[in-house]
């Protein structure tokens, strides 16, 4: 099945900091969706984002699907943007949303 | 619009219990799945459901089964439990774009 990676697997930031948060993927995706799971174990959609680049507030996405990698853009981070974040992919071949092992983030005040 | 709901959200079993977690959908959407996450890791795919009356295996299926009853409803059954299958379950449904998941099940098997 396809292969989902994520990086950095951890990452802590200053509050008011930037970051860049990264997915890879192993084959052609017809389903691409960045989620934010929050200390109480909540999965919030952030962004559908198969191809393109998309902006919601301080986040930004971009999927480039030719080279098979996603970003996450989070600008001027607050402690609330702490938790992991997840990619998860469904593959053109079939049906399966697979996830990548996410990146913790923590952002101290 | 409740969007997805499972039940129960927390539950405590005895090793060699059995046990259904449910879970609901009102947004019409063809597929859907179950997850399981086990303490600080990402979710790993037990089963899942393409339409109604097919299921199909994902990445941990084994000590699982799983039930499409109708196009709202996917069940995940164990028929005995072990302490491995302790961990936070989630399922989710998908129409052609995006993912909705529910709030989870916390599960422990003692």
């Amino acid at each position: 099945g396809i292969q989902v990676e994520q990086s950095p697997p951890d990452l802590i930031l200053q509050e008011g900091a930037n970051s860049t948060l990264r997915c890879n993927f192993s084959d052609s995706v017809n389903n691409l969706q960045w989620f934010h799971q929050n200390p109480w174990g909540q999965l919030i959609n952030l962004f559908y984002i198969p191809s393109g680049t998309k902006q919601n507030g301080r986040l930004s996405a971009t999927t480039v699907a030719t080279e098979r990698y996603s970003l996450l853009y989070i600008s001027s981070s607050q402690t609330t943007d702490s938790g992991v974040y997840f990619c998860a992919v469904r593959g053109n071949a079939g049906n399966m949303l697979t996830f990548g092992g996410g990146t913790r983030l923590m952002v101290k005040p | 619009n409740a969007g997805v709901t499972q039940t129960p959200k927390f539950q405590v079993l005895k090793t060699g219990q059995s046990m259904t977690l449910q879970c609901a959908q009102d947004m019409n959407h063809n597929s859907m799945y179950w997850y399981r996450q086990d303490p600080g890791m990402g979710l790993r795919l037990i089963y899942y459901s393409a339409s109604e009356g097919t299921t199909d295996k994902g990445e941990v299926p084994n000590g699982y089964n799983v039930s499409r009853l109708n196009k709202r409803e996917f069940s995940l059954r164990l028929e005995s439990a072990a302490p491995s299958q302790t961990s936070v379950y989630f399922c989710a449904s998908s129409p052609a774009r995006g993912a909705f998941f529910g709030q989870g099940t916390r599960l422990t098997v003692v």
